[in-house]
């Protein structure tokens, strides 16, 4: 089974710090996925990357950066963190198939409140 | 662009009883199309996919689905849900260069 494990399950920070989630993924697969989801809201797409040091900007990466130095391990950040990306984090990833047709695997999520 | 809606937001039905949830999306060429249950507190876990061929999809945990792409929808169903079945149900549907385009959610709640 893909396991895809973010460091931390819950989170607490202040306005104006930086701010680190991790994700790792054991099954060597080259696509992953940072989202946040909000209620009513469903998951929206912040960054996503298809390679070691490759990413591409999602439907929502404003305030946020992303790091992938190593294939199994995608960093998203927030820069300054402000109380509206208070929201539960999900990271994803998948193996390269035709099209999209290979499913995303998901990690628990993290829970950020920023104070 | 791709979206997808699902028009139920939250919905109760008894234990035992058959359930149909309901997503409907936009796409211009035949869609890659998947379920996802998310338990409390938990990621989410693929349910089925669609790619192509039967439009009847069998899942996991007894879910099925139905591709109609004259009514561009892909709704879920069970016969007999059962209490464990309460979670939130996401229906997605790839958004091209790799991506998944999710519908807001639908939040199952079962009545014992």
């Amino acid at each position: 089974d893909v396991k895809v494990t973010q460091s931390s399950r819950y989170l607490v920070k202040r306005t104006g710090e930086k701010v680190f989630l991790e994700c790792v993924q054991d099954m060597d697969h080259e696509n992953m996925f940072w989202y946040r989801q909000d209620p009513g809201l469903g998951l929206r797409l912040i960054y996503f990357s298809y390679d070691v040091k490759m990413k591409e900007k999602g439907d929502i990466p404003e305030g946020y950066s992303v790091s992938r130095e190593k294939k199994e391990r995608f960093s998203l950040i927030l820069e300054s963190a402000s109380t509206n990306q208070t929201s539960m984090y999900l990271c994803a990833s998948r193996e390269p198939g035709e099209g999209s047709n290979q499913p995303q695997h998901f990690g628990d999520g993290t829970r950020l409140s920023i104070l | 662009a791709q979206s997808v809606t699902q028009p139920d937001i939250h919905i109760t039905v008894s234990e035992g009883a058959s359930l149909e949830l309901r997503c409907n999306y936009s796409y211009g060429a035949t869609p890659y199309l998947f379920w996802y249950v998310q338990s409390p507190g938990q990621g989410l876990q693929l349910l089925l996919k669609y790619f192509s061929g039967d439009t009847l999809v069998q899942g996991i945990k007894g879910f099925e689905a139905e591709f109609k792409r004259s009514q561009s929808s892909f709704n879920l169903r069970k016969p007999s849900v059962h209490w464990s079945d309460a979670a939130e149900y996401f229906c997605a549907v790839d958004g091209g260069a790799q991506k998944l385009v999710f519908g807001q959610g639908t939040r199952l709640t079962i009545n014992p």
